[in-house]
Order: C-alpha cells, then structure tokens, then sequence
C-alpha cells in the first residue's frame, strides 16, 4: 500500500462546478500535510498547506481527519485555469507526495 | 529573486552512458531534495540534504545512482551507467529546512536514455 493515495482521475467538470479530491495518508506520524498543484509539463508549485481546523484561500479549501487519516480539498467555482494535477503531500521527517490527481475543468 | 535552477533542461544518452544533473537552489535554503518523475506518474523521492548532516540516500533505486552537494549549495546527481528505466524527469527542490516547509522546485531535467 502507498503511503499517500490519491485517485488519480481524471475528474472532468464544467466550469463553474464544485469538485473535491480527497487523499488518504498511512503514516500516523505524519505532522504537516500540503496540496501542491503541477501543470503539464511544469514543475508542481505550493497551493496551499492543510491545518488542522481547515483552511481557505479564496475558492479553496482544505481540510484534514487525523481520526480518518485523509485530507481533502474543495474547489468551488471551477475556472479553466484549474487544469492541472494536484499533488497531496504529507510530512514527517520527510516529505511524502501522492500520484496526483488530475482536474480537467471544460467550458 | 531567482529560484531553483537546474542544468541541462535536457539530457538524451545512450545506454551504459554516466550522466551528471546540476542543481542550484536557492540562497539561503538548507535543505536540497532530489526526485524523479516518470511520465504521468506522481513523484519518487530519491535523497535529501539537510545542512552539514548526512544526506538521507533511502529513495535512491539502486547503487548507480549518487549525489553529493557541495558547500552546502550546489548539488549533483550522478546516474552511472545508465538503463532505460531511469528516463524520466528529475527534478530538484529546495526549502528553508525542515519538512514542514514549502519546497520550491526547479524545472527539472528531462533524461531520455536510449
């Protein structure tokens, strides 16, 4: 079993939709936990990191269930400029990041 | 200010060849982390460089791979003799230190073994 499990998609939705990806996480010392975002061919860049009592930034939000071990992230009001892969990451001693699942918002 | 910078962008060799990726993180930055990318997979951790402490090599597939890091800046990953399977993206990050802290990534190099 991977350490850090995403479906990788893709999860295809209109513009405008609500969509959320979760990612389950088998490390229980697991401390901090991240959503980076890559572009096709880019190198994968910060979203946003995950707190415990949630977090937003602007159209997204990001929660955490340490009970469950899994995270999730919402993302409200899809544009076509949230094409891209997003990456869970969890963190112990080191980081640890998913597949990726990838988004692909059409018009 | 500049970011993390990685040379070449690309790199095609032959079977057997040796290759060398250079990074250069950012200024300031303690930690330097290296990884792997084959095509629409997710990320494979290979090693890690914290300051002066040993470099964590657990990701490293097998002993053709080496890196070191040199004045704890500039860092290099050595592919000796190389395979088919290594192609792929490799790509370097860098952060301020521990694991809890963005990394920020170069754009990474694209090796094609042939």
């Amino acid at each position: 079993r991977k350490e850090v499990e995403q479906d990788p998609g893709p999860f295809n939705v209109p513009e405008g939709a609500t969509v959320a990806f979760n990612c389950t996480y088998s490390n229980s010392a697991s401390q901090s936990f991240f959503w980076y975002r890559q572009d096709c061919r880019k190198e994968p860049k910060l979203l946003m990191s995950v707190y415990s009592s949630g977090n937003e930034d602007g159209r997204f939000t990001a929660q955490l269930n340490r009970a469950s071990q899994y995270i999730s992230l919402l993302i409200r009001d899809s544009k076509l400029s949230d094409s891209a892969t997003y990456l869970c990451v969890c963190a112990g001693n080191m980081l640890t990041f998913g597949g990726g699942t990838r988004l692909m918002v059409k018009p | 200010g500049a970011g993390v910078s990685q040379s070449p962008s690309n790199k095609v060799t032959e079977k057997g060849k040796d290759v060398e990726l250079r990074c250069d993180p950012i200024s300031g930055h303690t930690a330097l982390y290296w990884y792997r990318q084959s095509l629409g997979q997710g990320l494979e951790f290979l090693i890690y460089f914290q300051g002066n402490s040993a470099p964590d090599k657990s990701g490293l597939p097998s002993d053709r791979f080496s890196a070191e890091r040199t004045g704890g800046s500039v860092s290099t990953l050595t592919i000796q003799r190389t395979q088919q399977e290594d192609s792929a993206v490799y790509l370097c990050a860098s952060s301020l230190g521990l694991a809890v802290y963005e990394q920020y990534f170069g754009p990474g190099t694209r090796l094609t073994v042939t």
